[in-house]
């Protein structure tokens, strides 16, 4: 399968607390986009990161994307009640094919 | 909101029936996915097309077809549906600047049950 995978595949935390999730994949990309899922609603883009690009910030969100190991983390610093969602890796390679990792569920406590 | 509508939301079938998925996009993006999503699985891709009648198949392609006759539209045919089908279809809609995609925007999702 060409599918990413995640680690760790639940993750509780509590708030005010890093949460760091990590992807793998297996194949080339052009880049690495990272989603968030509130349960049983459709998937929002979070941030995406080129494949010529080692790090990027967006407000709270960090990324990181390692293409030599095939590896990409996010991490949420200071997290909130709000943030309790499941988190998902998604790359593309040649032929624009959208492939997704198998997610991590983030709870945080207040 | 990106213009993306699935129909139905959701359904319940018989094993054996047809069963089509409408994705509906008001955005003019170029490509357009099935996906479905089952615990423990994320999300897999079933089908995606980069164009009008330009389709390709994903990793968990059997049991299912797609046809795109124009672009606002991707529709997802079960032709004989079986319970191992009964998931969380998603839609999903992007663009390509450079030659490389942009960020996807989903649909809702269709939940399908087959009994």
């Amino acid at each position: 399968s060409q599918q990413g995978e995640e680690d760790p595949q639940a993750l509780s935390i509590q708030e005010g607390e890093n949460a760091t999730m990590n992807c793998s994949y297996k194949t080339s990309i052009n880049n690495l986009q990272w989603y968030r899922q509130n349960s049983g609603r459709g998937l929002v883009h979070l941030i995406l990161i080129r494949s010529n690009e080692r790090e990027k910030h967006s407000g709270r969100l960090r990324v990181t994307l390692d293409t030599s190991k095939k590896s990409s983390s996010l991490l949420i610093t200071a997290s909130r009640a709000a943030d309790t969602a499941s988190y998902f890796c998604a790359f593309t390679g040649g032929g624009n094919k959208l492939t997704f990792g198998t997610g991590t569920q983030l709870k945080v406590e207040l | 909101d990106a213009g993306i509508t699935q129909s139905p939301r959701h359904k319940v079938t018989e094993t054996g029936t047809p069963v089509t998925l409408r994705c509906h996009q008001t955005e003019n993006h170029r490509y357009m996915y099935w996906y479905r999503q089952d615990p423990g699985h994320g999300l897999r891709l079933i089908h995606y097309s980069y164009g009008v009648k330009d389709t390709d198949k994903g990793e968990v392609s059997d049991g299912y077809s797609v046809s795109r006759s124009k672009t606002e539209d991707f529709l997802l045919t079960l032709e004989s549906a079986t319970s191992s089908q009964t998931s969380v279809y998603f839609c999903a809609i992007s663009e390509s600047r450079a030659g490389e995609n942009t960020e996807a925007f989903f649909g809702q999702g269709t939940r399908l049950t087959v009994v």
